[in-house]
């Protein structure tokens, strides 16, 4: 079955540890997308890509990386600098023209210990 | 920049009742999205309605494009229809990244 996969579910970091999160798409989608969740509130956008080899920062990009070296995969790098980033994150995937019918992954919660 | 307002924040239901949704927006939009996500955190995409009407079992909702907002309709409600539905837009012209409201959480009690 087509769908999107995050990985792993869970994370933990230390203070001052990069942590990379990973999202696959085999739906032959060409947009992907990161958003951000806290408790309580709507999601907000990280960073997205139309195309492989480009991407755009979005609400909250500071402290965040990411790269789509492949059309599957857009993973995102929760770096040292992002200075709160427990929080529930989510990868989504579209079509990339106006349909834009989303599909989201299962998400990644991620907590600072 | 756009403001996405969803009412009402919260909502307590007995199973088999009726409830409606209400999703404001501040300014023009291309599309208009409407999520279920489930108590584990899963996001699932219930309607892709920018404007009309639509329907899917006991879900259906309907935009007014030109005075701003959506409503879903959720009829004999289910304990599993708990969770948090959201409304979200997006524009052509933006990637198509989506701005949420803030939600509303949903439980249905047996």
């Amino acid at each position: 079955d087509g769908g999107i996969t995050q990985s792993p579910k869970y994370l933990f970091r230390k203070e001052g540890q990069n942590v990379t999160l990973s999202c696959e798409q085999n739906l032959n989608h060409d947009a992907m997308y990161w958003y951000r969740q806290d408790p309580g509130q709507g999601l907000r956008l990280i960073y997205y890509s139309q195309i492989v080899n480009d991407f755009q920062k979005g609400d909250i990009a500071e402290g965040y990386s990411v790269s789509r070296e492949k059309k599957e995969s857009f993973p995102l790098t929760v770096t040292s600098a992002q200075k709160n980033p427990t929080a529930f994150y989510l990868c989504a995937s579209t079509i990339g023209h106006k349909d834009y019918g989303y599909t989201f992954g299962s998400g990644t919660r991620l907590t600072v210990v | 920049g756009i403001q996405v307002e969803q009412s009402p924040p919260d909502l307590i239901l007995q199973e088999g009742a009726n409830s409606t949704l209400r999703c404001n927006f501040s300014d023009s939009v291309n599309n208009l999205q409407w999520f279920h996500q489930n108590p584990w955190g899963q996001l699932i995409n219930l309607f892709y309605i920018p404007s009309g009407t639509k329907q899917n079992g006991r879900l259906s909702a309907t935009t007014v494009a030109t005075e701003r907002y959506s409503l879903l309709y959720i009829s004999s409600s289910q304990t599993t229809d708990s969770g948090v539905y959201f409304c979200a837009v997006s524009f052509y012209n933006q990637g198509g990244k989506l701005i949420f409201g803030q939600g509303t959480e949903l439980s249905v009690k047996p």
